[in-house]
């Protein structure tokens, strides 16, 4: 069983492009994030959101916008991709926002052309 | 905010020696302390975690340990094998913030 799957695993774009990555959790968690891997492996938080409703929203340029349609699903659209875009965004999930462990996603490697 | 050093940045060591990762927190609230290992082109996975009220746990050949005062905490695996190879993440947060990681080691067993 997957606890949290993301769609597409690899997403290859032109620059300026739009597009989505897709997050969807099994596990009844209440919080959900989205974090941005670099290629020297940093791991940075971009946006949380608990049951709904966005908590954490990091220095990130406005051309990304998560939605969270319900607390199993949060998505990330990109609007006008950059080559610094290029990157692995994994989707995470919790049981709350208080400390409690996150569960990954596999990842979506996004590479802009 | 939260600032998380980590340090070394690569760790070769052979196989049945011991490895030892430092991390280093700033925010003295800070209270939650998990550790994270990447193996190569996957996901992180939680292998370990401490919270302020304890200063030392273990799981197998995992433990971790945390002093409040200095504001560092340690994971330490014993009798390594080809398998612990992997990047390994430390991070810290106090309750309701975000997660901040350090930046990572990558470990090397040798056979």
């Amino acid at each position: 069983d997957t606890a949290v799957s993301q769609t597409p695993k690899y997403l290859v774009t032109q620059m300026g492009n739009d597009k989505s990555i897709k997050c969807e959790q099994n596990l009844g968690h209440d919080t959900m994030y989205w974090y941005k891997q670099d290629s020297k492996k940093f791991l940075k938080i971009m946006f949380s959101y608990n049951n709904k409703e966005l908590i954490i929203n990091e220095t990130v340029p406005n051309r990304f916008s998560p939605k969270s349609p319900d607390k199993a699903h949060l998505n990330l659209h990109i609007n006008s991709l950059e080559l610094g875009d290029s990157a692995v965004y994994f989707c995470a999930s919790s049981q709350s926002a208080a400390q409690e462990t996150q569960y990954f996603g596999p990842g979506t490697r996004l590479l802009v052309l | 905010g939260e600032n998380v050093e980590q340090h070394p940045s690569t760790l070769s060591v052979q196989e049945g020696d011991s490895a030892v990762i430092k991390c280093t927190y700033s925010d003295s609230a800070s209270n939650y302390f998990p550790w994270y290992k990447q193996e190569l082109g996957k996901r992180p996975q939680l292998i370990i975690d401490i919270r302020s009220n304890v200063g030392e746990k273990k799981d197998q050949r995992i433990a971790v340990t945390l002093n409040k005062t200095a504001k560092h905490f340690s994971l330490h695996i014993t009798e390594t094998q080809p398998e612990d190879s992997a990047v390994y993440f430390c991070a810290a947060c106090k309750y309701g913030n975000k997660l901040v990681f350090g930046a990572g080691t990558i470990l090397r067993v040798k056979s």
